[in-house]
């Protein structure tokens, strides 16, 4: 069973357009994230959300809007997609906001969006 | 202020051989630090954590990172490569008390047959 999965895995588009991508875990975790790694693996955080509460939104522009319809669901969705947009999107789970526990809180990560903008 | 440097962007060795991936941190408070490791086109995997208790983590397909306070180091070290070790690694520090979770710029390590 995947404990983490989004979907699709791959998205090409072009410039201009809105684009969604889906999250869902099974591990029962309260905490979900979304992370965006560029081309040079770099690592960046942009959305936390523990039990359905926003509490980490970090200097993403308002073009991209989280939605968590239940704590198992994070989804993200992009409007007016740009072409530094693209990149490798990862939704992650943890047992509880890593910032407030740490010690059972590893991240599990899901296997990545890889979003083409043309 | 907190920060995580990873030394080396590419480390190479042979099969059968050390390897030895570094990691620095900084940080106000005791951290909390992890490594990760990335296989092409996987997500991210937990390999082991430092959460304050023994020094000396083991982890997962014989991994093992040592917490040097002192050194501020968390390097993250195995006996003998395997092939499929070859992956992206990311050394992680978190400071509990609503600080962010920092990674590392990565480590690409090669595994030469």
């Amino acid at each position: 069973d995947t404990a983490v999965s989004q979907t699709p895995k791959y998205l090409v588009t072009q410039m201009g357009n809105d684009k969604s991508i889906k999250c869902e875990q099974n591990l029962g975790h309260d905490t979900m994230y979304w992370y965006k790694q560029d081309s040079k693996k770099f690592l960046k955080i942009m959305f936390s959300y523990n039990n359905k509460e926003l509490i980490i939104n970090e200097t993403v522009p308002n073009r991209f809007s989280p939605k968590s319809p239940d704590k198992a669901h994070l989804n993200l969705h992009i409007n007016s997609l740009e072409l530094g947009d693209s990149a490798v999107y990862f939704c992650a789970s943890s047992q509880v906001p890593q910032e407030v526990s740490s010690y059972n809180s590893p991240l599990h990560f899901g296997n990545g969006t890889r979003l083409t903008v043309t | 202020a907190q920060s995580v440097t990873q030394l080396d962007s590419h480390v190479s060795v042979s099969e059968g051989t050390p390897v030895l991936l570094r990691c620095n941190y900084s940080s106000s408070y005791s951290p909390s630090l992890f490594w990760y490791v990335q296989h092409p086109n996987k997500g991210l995997q937990l390999l082991l954590k430092y959460t304050s208790a023994a020094t000396l983590v083991k982890g997962i397909n014989g991994f093992e990172a040592e917490f040097k306070k002192s050194e501020t180091s968390f390097h993250l070290t195995k006996p003998s490569a395997h092939m499929s070790d070859a992956a992206e690694y990311f050394c992680v520090v978190i400071n509990t008390g609503g600080f962010k979770t920092i990674f590392g710029a990565g480590t690409r390590l090669f595994v030469k047959a």
